[in-house]
């Protein structure tokens, strides 16, 4: 089955740098790949996606790059803010006939200081 | 507001005491699934829904029971908690089980195990 590993699992940058958190993913099949915030005591909230067909996204402060040829996906948050602190989930999504399912990766805690 | 809501938010029990923490959205989706949250682990799917009616099994579902009797509603169900259950749980929906949709998550309900 499908497998996400995701790095760091902690990363701390300093308010206005920024900070990118990478992902890999096993199964070739997969074809959508969306990016959740956690913040304390709320469930995680989906902040950008993007789809098997296209190599980057872009929404603001935040892009995620995609090269299915290595089977790794990333997320970028630039000029971070302490706001941006939070658990950072990416997942992937796989679809069989039971549908399409979304396994995640173990998170990552980002602090930004300021 | 559109919406996925889970109660309790926190609930202590003891070993062996059957219990149910509630789901609910307001959303019309057809696709819902649990998930446990555990440090180091991300999110692990116990059991998901594609309809009314309509379960099945997912990564973890060992020690638990859900159901699906009306479109709105999906309960967990611990027959015989144990310690090892005691973690973070998550609710979620999304509009199809058949497309790659935003998965929308409930607040999240803290169950410890004693």
């Amino acid at each position: 089955g499908e497998n996400v590993e995701q790095h760091p699992s902690t990363l701390s940058v300093q308010e206005g740098d920024s900070a990118v958190i990478k992902c890999t993913y096993s199964d070739s099949a997969s074809n959508y790949f969306p990016w959740y915030k956690q913040e304390l005591g709320k469930g995680p909230q989906l902040i950008i996606d993007i789809r098997s067909n296209v190599g980057e996204k872009k929404d603001q402060r935040i892009a995620v790059t995609l090269n299915k040829t290595a089977k790794h996906f990333s997320l970028h948050i630039t000029e971070t803010q302490p706001e941006d602190s939070a658990v950072y989930f990416c997942a992937a999504s796989i679809y069989s006939e039971y549908g399409n399912k979304l396994v995640f990766g173990a998170g990552t805690i980002l602090r930004v200081k300021s | 507001e559109a919406q996925v809501t889970q109660n309790p938010r926190y609930l202590i029990t003891v070993t062996g005491k059957k219990l149910t923490v509630t789901c609910s959205q307001n959303m019309n989706h057809e696709y819902m699934s649990w998930y446990r949250q555990d440090p180091g682990l991300g999110l692990r799917q116990i059991y998901y829904s594609m309809n009314v009616e309509v379960t099945d099994k997912g990564d973890v579902p060992e020690g638990y029971k859900v159901s699906r009797k009306e479109k709105r509603n999906f309960p967990l169900i611990l027959e015989s908690p144990s310690p090892n259950q005691t973690s973070l749980y998550f609710c979620a929906s999304s509009l199809s089980y058949s497309m790659n949709t935003e998965a929308f998550f409930g607040q999240g309900t803290r169950l410890t195990v004693v």
